[in-house]
């Protein structure tokens, strides 16, 4: 089975600064890094994903970057704005299907 | 407009008592999920199915059950042998991996279940 170890619990930056979310995974055979973003009351959401196959993923000013041989992976923030408050998840895919998750980042961007 | 939808958004139930959850997709998605959410713990699988009428156990299967009779439903059932099942749980679906792009696609959420029991 897959084991997602996500730190920080809890991340405060300054509005603009960056944050960064590493989670670690414990099966080799894991092939598939998403990563939600969970608003209060809301359904999680996808905001970005990777896949074995690649290094580094960018969209924007959120960025994924996957590290195989150490088994980690970090979420980039860059300029932090309010509306990035969230919970945010990693989560890891093992070719069985089952999709393992962290215990999820509450980010707070304060103005 | 296509979907996964779960119901009720709330429910109130008795100790003792078994409840199901319904969720619904329409996607055509093949496999689903079921997650349970508490504070600081983030999402625990509980099932999943790859396909009709086959599941598997997740991390946290106790005192739960499934079924998948069918693809777009899979329903949980809460039992009484849960010994704590006030949660936030979530269901999910995603595409057969193996008829992704890249093989792997994002799993969707419904808008999640609350269950307190009194």
């Amino acid at each position: 089975g897959e084991n997602v170890e996500q730190h920080p619990s809890t991340l405060s930056v300054q509005e603009g600064d960056s944050a960064v979310i590493k989670c670690t995974y414990s099966d080799s055979a894991s092939n598939y890094f998403p990563w939600y973003k969970q608003e209060l009351g809301k359904r999680p959401q996808l905001i970005i994903d990777i896949r074995s196959n690649v290094g580094e993923k960018k969209d924007q000013r959120i960025a994924v970057t996957l590290n195989k041989t150490a088994k980690h992976f970090s979420l980039h923030i860059t300029e932090t704005q309010p509306e990035d408050s969230a919970v945010y998840f990693c989560a890891a895919k093992w070719h069985d299907y089952k999709l393992s998750f962290g215990a999820g980042t509450t980010v707070t961007v304060r103005a | 407009d296509g979907g996964i939808t779960q119901s009720p958004k709330y429910l109130f139930r008795k100790e003792g008592q078994n409840v199901t959850l319904s969720c619904e997709q329409n996607l055509n998605h093949d496999a689903m999920y079921w997650y349970r959410q508490d504070p600081g713990q983030g999402l625990r699988l509980i099932y999943y199915s790859q396909i009709v009428n086959d599941f598997q156990k997740g991390d946290i299967a106790e005192g739960y059950s499934v079924s998948r009779e069918k693809k777009e439903s899979f329903p949980l059932t809460v039992t009484s042998a849960q010994k704590n099942p006030t949660a936030f749980y979530l269901c999910a679906s995603s595409i057969d991996p193996g008829q992704g792009a890249d093989g792997e696609t994002e799993a969707f959420f419904g808008q999640g279940t609350r269950l307190t029991v009194v």
